[in-house]
Parts: structure tokens; sequence; C-alpha cells
């Protein structure tokens, strides 16, 4: 079955910087497109990035554009994202996910991991 | 404030029907599908519905979409206590490049 581990995340002082992480399993990680989301406290689902099956495009929402970086490694089915000159607004619960499609295209998110924390505050 | 918007709030008594709306552009739900996400209280959100009007296995046919123009909709009949979860609209907008959310609506079984 599908799986999505994130682990990474932490408490972080404003200006810092942090590496999430996703372990894939339970399907052919190489031919699916990534996503993260987040979720601020007692707040709605955002979108953060995506990232192409290969590796060769990636997108990102305004609100990180030039800040975080979306990178996956394929021999070992890992997904990251590279947080730099965080905010206190990027507090927020970091969700991995699953696109549906297997074309160079974005379509749902079918599966999501439990998420994992990120607090910035000094 | 979210691109796409939801009411913040509804609710149903046990088997009644509900209705969730969800409203955006021409360059989002305009012209292309929509999926919505199901959160139960302290978990990690679930597929609901995709591609506008498509349950994913193991998902009750109580659960429906549809869309009409730039607006969405989630209609859940036969009300069940379980039900009581956060749904979020999603999809598409061209105009970004990228994937928008609604704000969520919170759905309450009295």
């Amino acid at each position: 079955q599908v799986q999505l581990v994130e682990s990474g995340g932490g408490v972080v002082p404003p200006g810092g910087s942090l590496r999430l992480s996703c372990a894939a399993s339970g399907f052919t990680f190489t031919r699916l497109g990534m996503h993260w989301a987040r979720q601020a406290p007692a707040k709605g689902l955002e979108w953060v990035a995506y990232i192409r099956y290969d590796g060769s495009k990636t997108l990102y929402s305004d609100s990180v554009r030039g800040r975080f970086t979306i990178s996956r490694d394929n021999s070992n089915n890992k997904l990251y994202l590279q947080m730099n000159s965080l905010r206190a607004e990027d507090t927020a619960m970091y969700y991995c996910a699953k696109d549906a499609s297997y074309g160079d295209y974005v379509s749902y998110f079918d599966y999501w991991g439990q998420g994992d924390l990120v607090t910035v505050s000094s | 404030q979210s691109v796409l918007t939801q009411p913040p709030s509804a609710s149903g008594t046990p088997g009644q029907r509900v209705s969730i709306s969800c409203s955006g552009s021409t360059s989002n739900i305009g012209s292309n599908v929509v999926n919505w996400y199901q959160q139960l209280p302290g978990m990690a959100p679930k597929l609901l519905i995709y591609n506008t009007n498509q349950r994913p296995s193991g998902v009750p046919d109580r659960f429906s979409g549809s869309k009409s123009g730039a607006s969405a909709s989630l209609a859940i009949r036969g009300l069940q206590s379980e039900d009581e979860a956060d749904y979020y609209c999603a999809g598409w907008d061209g105009s970004l490049n990228g994937v928008v959310f609604g704000g969520g609506t919170k759905l309450t079984v009295l």
C-alpha cells in the first residue's frame, strides 16, 4: 500500500533553514509527480510546490518561490523540501502528497502523508 | 484570502442531504476539473472526489460532486455522524500556474 512518511520538522528561528524529507513506498515513485502542501494552525490547506516525476520541472506558490526548493532522489524514493529564510507565517504542518497523473501535468493528490510540524519562532 | 471561495461552515442532521459550494473563476474551476478532500479531526486530508465527479475506491456513493461554469458543489446525502469533518475544494489555476484550494468548510452533524 502507498506510504508517505515526512520527517525533518522542528523549531527554527526566523531567518533560519530546515529540510523536510518524505520517504515514499508502495508505488512506482519514479513515474509520478509529487507535491508539498501545508496547513497553518487552525487554518486551511495551501499548496506549496510540485516536482515532475523526473525532477525536470518544478512549480511553486507565490508565497514560497525563491525561498523554498523542492527536489527528489529517485534512487532512494525520497522527496525533499529545502526551506530557507523562514518566517513566522511558514509555521505549519507540512504534508507530502502523491500526484495521481502519469503524465506531464498536475492532476490531484491521491495520497497524503501524515504531516510534519514546522514551527518558526525565536 | 483563498482563490476558491467556500462557506466556512455547514450543518445538517443525520439522514439529511447537505451541499457545500466552491466558487472560483475562469482560470480555475471554469476551465479545469475540481477535486474535493475530506479532513477528519486531527487527521491528514484524504481524497474524496476527483475530476469533478469521480469517487475513489472506498468512498461511499453518498458523496457526489458537480460543476457548473466557475462553481462546483459537493453533495452528501444520508448524512452520518462520521461525515463531520473539514471539506476542501481544489484545482489547477492556469493564471497562477499552480494548485489552489478553497478555504475549507467545517461540516457539523447536529
